[in-house]
Order: C-alpha cells, then structure tokens, then sequence
C-alpha cells in the first residue's frame, strides 16, 4: 500500500500569507495526486487532481505542484475562510489501493 | 445537479448488524462507480472500497475486505454499506462518495462529489 506523509501537520499563518503544504508518497504515484479540503462539520471538497489541475469552481489561489514522490499545494494568498484541513490523495492503485494522507490543518496564527 | 443522499446516524451496539444508505440523483446511477470512505472521530479520511452500480462489481480496499459489504440497488439509484457484526471500533462518519462527471476520463477516478455523510456510534 502506498503511504502518503503530508506536512507539516499544523501550519500556522495569517491571512494574506502564503501557504505551501507537502505530501510525499512511499513510492511514484506519478502525477495521479489530488488535494481536498475539509471544514469542520463539512464533506471534503475537490481541489486539485493530477497534482496540478484545478477542479471546477476552485479560485486561482490554490494551485498544485510535483510528480513522482513529492507534491506541494500552495495557497497563494490567505482568505479567511481558507483556514481548514487539507489531504491529499493518491489514485495510482485505483481502486483498491487509493490512499489519503494524515491531513494538515491550516489555522489562523 | 448531482446529489448523493446519505441515510441517519445511527446509535449501535457492539455485535449488532447495521446497513446503511446513500441515495443517487441528478445522473445516471449505473454509468458511475459509487465508494465509501471512513473518518473516524477526530482523524483523517480512510477509502474503504467502491461498486460499480451497472454490475455490481465491488473492490475493496485490502484492510476492509471481510469487514465490510459494499452493495447497490440500481433500480432505486442506492448504494449500500453494511456490517454484520459492528465493533466500538467501527464508531465513525461515513462518507458515500462519487466520481467525476465524465466517466471515462481518467479524473474520473477522484472524488468530485460527497454525501453529507452518516454517523455511526457503536456503544454498550
């Protein structure tokens, strides 16, 4: 089973900063990552699949980067409501083998 | 619109039986898989498996096989999980779950759609 390690596991920022999280997979899940975000009491949501495309209705603040083992979703500038938990995911076994990572909760410093 | 509508929580004790629901509307139930992903109180999302509502055919993530059952009904568009001996351990919200809006693309494969999700409580 491919492992995904995200960090770090709590990143505390201000709006209008910029966030960069990590997530590193066990082995190449080649470009088959996504990234979700999850508020509480809320379903996740879709924000980025194939590591670098943006699902539908998600702003140009989120963006996402890497292939291989290494991946990083950016948030270029803070919103207040982007203060959340994020995981990523990894199809390469689809589908029994999907994977999700610990999750990084994003709080306001 | 897509929607995908999730049963009640329900309040369980250990050795019970229990089946829960997700309803499919605003597409067509066959021509995409349905999975259920689990998030236990307080952690992170956990696949479990999916069905492929057309055939009924199911994969289950390796460390649920056995312990769960993935099912569907196309004739009223619902998807199913059920337990046939719950465990404290199985306390958790459970999430049904879709993919992409076009089938055939390999993005199809994340998960672009979420039910509100069923809360499961298993307790003496």
């Amino acid at each position: 089973e491919i492992v995904l390690t995200q960090s770090p596991a709590t990143l505390s920022l201000s709006p209008g900063e910029r966030a960069t999280l990590s997530c590193r997979a066990s082995q190449s899940v080649s470009s088959y990552l996504a990234w979700y975000q999850q508020k509480p009491g809320q379903a996740p949501r879709l924000l980025i699949y194939d590591a670098s495309n943006r699902a539908t209705g998600i702003p140009a603040r989120f963006s996402g980067s890497g292939s291989g083992t290494d991946f990083t979703l950016t948030i270029s500038s803070l919103e207040p409501e982007d203060f959340a938990v994020y995981y990523c995911q990894q199809r390469s076994g689809w589908p029994p083998g999907v994977t999700f990572g610990q999750g990084t909760k994003l709080e306001i410093k | 619109e897509v929607q995908l509508v999730q049963s009640g929580a329900e309040v369980k004790k250990p050795g019970e039986s229990l089946k829960i629901s997700c309803q499919g509307s605003g597409y067509s139930f066959t021509t995409y898989w349905i999975g259920w992903v689990r998030q236990m109180p307080g952690k992170g999302l956990e696949w479990m498996g999916i069905i492929y509502p057309g055939d009924s055919d199911t994969k289950y993530r390796p460390s649920f096989q056995g312990q769960v059952t993935i099912s569907a009904d196309k004739s009223i568009s619902t998807a199913y999980l059920q337990w046939s001996s719950l465990k404290a351990s199985d306390t958790a919200m459970y999430y049904c779950v879709r993919g992409g809006d076009q089938p055939l693309a390999p993005s199809a494969e994340y998960v672009h759609h979420w039910g509100q999700g069923t809360l499961v409580t298993v307790s003496s």
